[in-house]
Formats: structure tokens, sequence, C-alpha cells
């Protein structure tokens, strides 16, 4: 158990409505990421922080937006959500060993935007 | 384009067999594969990895065997358990860069 949660694990919004997920971990490791989980895509890396206020996109950063404003905090904003957002989002934690890159993953967050 | 590709979505095995599940990928620049799985409604949790200096790692019932030439990797499960039913996603990394593939279901039959 990587001491990871998030928060709200399901929701559902409007079109158009902001909508902000958070991530939560215990053990203040550095490197925490947000992906999202759709059928035939696997997970998507959406952004990722390598430290408090150091935030870089991953591969489908259209739309979202990152901030880290505590070690232990990730938060995922979509601004103006849509219905292609609608997915399952799931914050990771990397543990940081050397030659491993092995990360650790939260429970998950189900959005329904409609 | 999906730089990690897993081109079975299903597999179905009887418990005690063995369980081969197969990954491709195309960028070279990866240097380190994973192989992760999923139960429904929790995260992916990791299960065994390997850098692309070696072409095998095992743990328990679990090894993973990566052919760099061919740009596979494959996982097998010996012997196959009926906990073991779950989706398996395989991963490729190059610095934070991390791809997955689609996923495999499994099922593992009593």
């Amino acid at each position: 158990d990587a001491g990871i949660t998030q928060s709200p694990r399901h929701k559902v919004t409007e079109t158009g409505t902001p909508v902000t997920l958070r991530c939560h971990q215990t053990e203040n490791h550095r490197y925490m990421y947000w992906y999202r989980q759709d059928p035939g895509h696997g997970l998507r890396l959406i952004h990722y922080s390598y430290g408090v206020k150091d935030t870089d996109k991953g591969e489908v950063s259209d739309g979202y937006s990152v901030s880290r404003s505590k070690t232990e905090d990730f938060l995922l904003t979509l601004e103006s959500a849509t219905s292609s957002q609608t997915s399952v989002y799931f914050c990771a934690i990397s543990i940081g060993l050397a030659e491993a890159y092995e990360q650790y993953f939260g429970p998950g967050t189900r959005l329904t935007v409609t | 384009d999906q730089q990690v590709k897993q081109n079975s979505p299903s597999l179905s095995v009887q418990e005690g067999r063995i369980s081969i599940l197969n990954c491709d990928y195309t960028n070279s620049m990866f240097d380190y594969f994973l192989w992760y799985k999923k139960y429904p409604a929790e995260g992916p949790t990791f299960l065994i990895s390997i850098s692309s200096i070696k072409d095998k790692n095992e743990d328990g019932r679990f090894t993973v065997f990566l052919n760099k030439s061919a740009k596979h990797l494959s996982l097998h499960i010996v012997p196959s358990q009926p906990g073991d039913s779950a989706v398996y996603f395989c991963a490729a990394q190059d610095n934070n860069d991390m791809r997955f593939g689609a996923g495999t279901r499994l099922t593992v039959k009593p």
C-alpha cells in the first residue's frame, strides 16, 4: 500500500463545468502522475510532477491543468469539462529507487461528463 | 500513435497451465518495461519489470522475457491460478514518459 488516496471516487458533472480531482499521498514521494484509462487505450499520461510547483505535460494534456502546492497533494483540473473527458482517472506515484521506475496507483476516480 | 501494443484483448487458460501474455513496442528508446495487473474498480498494481539490458526476469510464478531485436516482451505465469484472472497491462518507459498497452483480459478457469 503506497498510501495514495483519490477524491472524489465518483463524480457526474455537466459539460462546461469546472472539475478538480485530488490525489493525496502520505509518504512524501517526489514524483506524482495523472493518467486516464479508456477502453482500447490502456492508461495515458496527462501530466506529471517532479516536485512542488514543478509539473510537465504528458501524452494527452490538452484540456487539463495541474497544480502541486504541497508535496502530498497533486490536483487535476478540467477547466471546462467535455464529454470526451468522461473516463477513469488514476493518480500514481513513483518510488524513484535506482533502476526502478515502478509506479504505484491510487484507486481511481470515475468521472462522467453529461 | 500507439507505441506499445497488446494485440490480444483476451486470453483464457485452464488452472495449472501456463499463461503467456504478449506485448510489442515500437520505440527503441524505451529502457524499462513493466507489467501491471488490474482488478475491476481498483488501480493497477505493479507486478514485475525488466531493464532493457536484460532478457529475463523472474519472480515466483511470474517471468518476463524481453526480445529487444524483435521489440517484444512477454509475461509467463506458471502455474496459472483463478486469482490471476484480471486485466494485464504492459508498459514501457523512457525517462518520465510511460506508455501503456491497451491491456489483455486473462481468465483462468478452475
